[in-house]
């Protein structure tokens, strides 16, 4: 069964104060891996997609990377506007354009 | 945004009662899907639709029908709801050659 778990649960930060949030999947043959925003009461923001192992993708203050077993969201500097539910998602080969969600990382900036 | 308007906005309704959400893009996109989420079990496909009037079943259906009648609209139907069905649905799209998905505004829906 392809299975994604991302960790922590919950994050607190100082602004400034650079981390990094884990997402480990169990599936074979990826298609993608795909991180996502969500801002309370409203729908996921696209924010990178992932193909192969090695790829990295940025974007402002946040860098996405993949390894054969799992990716990472490194935020650098984060500001208190960051804060937000971090989701990530992989497409497994077959089933179409299906994706299997984590239960998300929720990200708190501190000022 | 991804031209993505997902009605009602919010519902209360009763037990038993027959609901039907709606999603209406303007991208023309040929996917379009159906997720709940619910704490503790994240986002689940419900239903999806690769074009018009073909439509597949995702990981939690029992409960629910869907239909897709126009490239711009897919309705999810509760035929007749239950408080396991009170949670926020979002509708998302996506194209025939991209992998993205992008989503709606969400629709809280309570079941009492």
């Amino acid at each position: 069964e392809d299975q994604v778990t991302q960790s922590p649960e919950a994050l607190r930060l100082q602004e400034g104060e650079s981390s990094s949030l884990n997402c480990s999947y169990t599936v074979s043959g990826l298609r993608g891996l795909f991180w996502y925003r969500q801002d309370p009461g409203k729908g996921p923001e696209f924010l990178f997609t992932l193909y192969s192992a090695g790829e990295e993708k940025e974007k402002e203050r946040l860098k996405a990377t993949l390894t054969k077993k799992e990716s990472f969201l490194h935020i650098t500097a984060p500001k208190p506007e960051d804060s937000a539910t971090y989701l990530c998602a992989v497409q497994p080969p077959q089933g179409a354009q299906k994706l299997v969600f984590g239960q998300g990382t929720r990200l708190t900036i501190n000022p | 945004d991804a031209g993505i308007t997902q009605s009602p906005r919010h519902k209360v309704t009763e037990t038993g009662t027959p609901v039907t959400l709606r999603c209406h893009q303007t991208e023309n996109h040929r996917y379009m899907y159906w997720y709940r989420q619910d704490p503790g079990h994240g986002l689940r496909l419900i239903h999806y639709s690769y074009g018009v009037k073909d439509t597949d079943k995702g990981e939690v259906s029992d409960g629910y029908s869907v239909s897709r009648s126009k490239t711009e609209d897919f309705l999810l139907t509760l035929e007749s709801a239950t408080s396991s069905q009170t949670s926020v649905y979002f509708c998302a799209i996506s194209g025939r050659d991209d992998n993205e998905q992008f989503f709606g505004p969400g629709t809280r829906l309570t079941v009492l």
